[in-house]
């Protein structure tokens, strides 16, 4: 069974530009999750979907970033435009609906993202 | 509120030796408790989990027991190996908000 997918798995963009991630969840999770991890700490929310529907999005920069899971699969992550302060690793996970399964999380390897 | 403290990194051990990273964690109400390990590179991979007080979680030599009276979920392994070399996170998840909540994480390097 294929993981997450995440990609880009790295993007370099300059200040101003606009970026886009992509997640595709493990078949079957409706529950999908993006993170945000900078450099030496631990991930933290920025939104989450169960299936199509954003259910807490309290922790994502509205004025810049955006998030939608088209048909309760997939989903895109945008910046725009980017800032320097943005650079981190953007991290997706999936899982079941009630996240004490047996796995917890799934997540993707990740996209690492700098903006010069 | 919830929040997860971990030992500062970085750890650095020979090879063999035993590996203590300390975890505490402030919740309300009764969390699962969790170890993710990241490898150079990679995502986020469960180590192991405990669900309730007095569990032990345990996987490839790894092992942590949830303590609820010191609110702790410490990490040991007897004896590490290069391989075990990572950023090790300690998290919790709060049924009431469906959130992970994880600490800044704690890097591991283990010396031939």
């Amino acid at each position: 069974e294929a993981g997450v997918v995440q990609s880009p798995r790295y993007k370099i963009i300059e200040k101003k530009q606009p970026v886009a991630f992509w997640c595709n969840p493990i078949s079957g999770h409706n529950t999908l999750y993006w993170y945000r991890q900078n450099l030496g700490q631990g991930p933290e929310l920025l939104i989450r979907y169960e299936n199509e529907e954003a259910v807490d999005d309290s922790q994502l920069p509205k004025d810049r970033f955006s998030a939608e899971r088209l048909k309760g699969v997939d989903s895109t992550l945008k910046i725009q435009p980017a800032e320097l302060g943005d650079s981190a690793v953007y991290l997706c996970a999936s899982s079941l609906a009630i996240p004490q399964g047996e796995n917890g999380y799934t997540f993707g390897s990740g996209t690492r993202l700098t903006v010069v | 509120g919830n929040s997860v403290t971990q030992m500062e990194g970085p750890v650095t051990l020979s090879e063999e030796a035993f590996l203590t990273i300390n975890c505490t964690y402030t919740a309300t109400g009764y969390p699962s408790l969790f170890w993710y390990v990241q490898y150079p590179g990679e995502g986020l991979q469960l180590l192991l989990k405990a669900t309730k007080a007095d569990d032990k979680g345990s996987n490839k030599g790894f092992e942590a027991t949830y303590r609820k009276e010191t609110t702790s979920f410490h990490l040991e392994k007897g004896s590490v190996q290069v391989s075990d070399s990572a950023v090790y996170f300690c998290a919790l998840v709060n049924y009431n908000f469906n959130k992970f909540y994880f600490g800044s994480g704690t890097k591991l390097n283990v010396k031939p």
